[in-house]
């Protein structure tokens, strides 16, 4: 299968800082979507973004699909913003590919 | 509109016994998915469904699952009988289908054998 790295493993942000997330995958991709765990677990959909930019709020992904790789933006972080945030493509098969996350946690 | 909806969202059962896990997928959506985490790793996939047919049952580990989708509208994943390896969480989600097939998940069930 393919092969998703997400990049980095941990951080630790102030309030207020700004990030950026990276995932790389192995391979073409019809589909890539971002992803945020929240702290009881559940998988709330942030972007569908097989190319280009998407923005959303304090929140903006971009994706290279000719270069394989995407990022994710956000801005004045806020403690709700701590989880993991997944990154996932899907091929030709219909199902996702996950990476293995970057886990978030904002500092008041 | 409701989202994916899955139940329970806790289980805890003592190896060898069965546990039947179940998922409600948005209304309209053909296509319906079973993933898990386990043991920490990656979110994989197990199997997907379009309306009551398995369409790629490829990630189910063993023949101690059994995921089926009566009428094509709810799910069930039982895992008969379940050992100490399954404990993880179980996703659902669902998509519309088509070129642009964004997926919904669910909450989760949390699946702890003893």
């Amino acid at each position: 299968g393919i092969q998703v790295e997400q990049s980095p493993p941990d951080l630790i942000l102030q309030e207020g800082a700004n990030s950026t997330l990276r995932c790389n995958f192995s391979d073409s991709v019809n589909n890539l979507q971002w992803f945020h765990q929240n702290p009881w677990g559940q998988l709330i959909n942030l972007f569908y973004i097989p190319s280009g930019t998407k923005q959303n709020g304090r929140l903006s992904a971009t994706t290279v699909a000719t270069e394989r790789y995407s990022l994710l933006y956000i801005s004045s972080s806020q403690t709700t913003d701590s989880g993991v945030y997944f990154c996932a493509v899907e091929r030709w098969a219909n199902n996702l590919f996950f990476g293995t996350g970057t886990r978030l946690t904002v500092i008041p | 509109e409701a989202g994916v909806t899955q139940f329970p969202s806790h289980s805890v059962i003592e190896k060898g016994q069965t546990v039947t896990l179940r998922c409600d997928p948005i209304s309209g959506h053909d296509n319906l998915y079973w993933y898990r985490r386990v043991m920490g790793k990656e979110i994989k996939f197990l199997l997907h469904f379009v309306k009551e047919s398995k369409q790629d049952e490829s990630g189910m580990p063993n023949n101690r699952f059994l995921a089926e989708r009566t009428g094509g509208t709810y799910s069930t994943l039982k895992v008969q009988p379940a050992e100490l390896e399954d404990s993880g969480v179980y996703f659902c989600a669902s998509g519309a289908g088509g070129r642009f097939n964004e997926q919904f998940f669910g909450p989760g069930t949390r699946l702890t054998v003893l």
